[in-house]
């Protein structure tokens, strides 16, 4: 079965460098997500992205954050400068075409932690 | 704005026994309405999700889960438990984006953890 795949499973990064993270979403899928979830909290949506520019974020999405999809394969979340609150779990999904119809494909999540 | 309660914090079963999970949601509209499942490691795993038609909804593994548009729930249900169920579920109601189209996302409630008694 096709995958949504994230690297890396683990990140721990210093107060206020930037990090990257990657996702390979299901080659054929046409809508692409970032969400995230701060330990004990609820699993929150942060942006979703659809040929090739932002459709949606949310409030937590700021300046700090940017995506991109460099090369139509690879998804990227960027965090320009962390902060201690940033430190979570970050699911990238993906979805087709009539995506309500099918759901998300969720990738394992990369744990980002921020000391 | 939508909204996804799950009461249940953690649940507690014996293998063989019936589960069901609690899910209330709160949406302005016809709710699409879906359960995941996390284990450990794992990212999210769609377990099954509703749309309109038949309340009853039948998804992978075994689960059920019955829409009832008077009490605002969609609880999740399997009628004998294996020890592989272990694992965290959330409940999840979708709206469409501002942007149109079919794009669409998901508020999820707080998650119930299960746990599986041998």
């Amino acid at each position: 079965e096709p995958e949504v795949t994230q690297t890396p499973s683990h990140q721990v990064t210093q107060m206020g460098q930037e990090v990257i993270l990657r996702c390979v979403p299901i080659s054929n899928h046409l809508y692409f997500y970032w969400y995230r979830q701060i330990l004990g909290q609820k699993v929150e949506f942060l942006v979703s992205f659809y040929n090739n520019e932002i459709s949606e974020k949310s409030e937590i999405f700021d300046d700090q954050f940017s995506v991109e999809r460099p090369d139509g394969s690879n998804f990227t979340l960027k965090i320009r400068s962390t902060k201690l609150e940033d430190s979570a779990m970050y699911f990238c999904a993906s979805s087709e075409w009539q995506a309500i119809n099918y759901g998300y494909t969720f990738g394992s999540g990369t744990r980002l932690t921020v000391v | 704005a939508q909204s996804v309660t799950q009461p249940d914090i953690h649940i507690t079963v014996s293998e063989g026994a019936s589960l069901e999970l609690r899910c209330n949601y709160s949406y302005g509209a016809t709710p699409y309405l879906f359960w995941y499942v996390q284990s450990p490691g794992q990212g999210l795993q769609l377990l099954l999700k509703y749309f309109s038609g038949d309340t009853l909804v039948q998804g992978i593994k075994g689960f059920e889960a019955e829409f009832k548009r008077s009490q605002s729930s969609f609880n999740l249900r399997k009628p004998s438990v294996h020890w592989s169920d272990a694992a965290e579920y959330f409940c999840a109601v979708g709206a469409f984006l501002n942007s149109g189209g079919s794009n669409y996302k998901l508020t999820f409630g707080k998650g119930t953890l299960l746990t599986v008694n041998p």
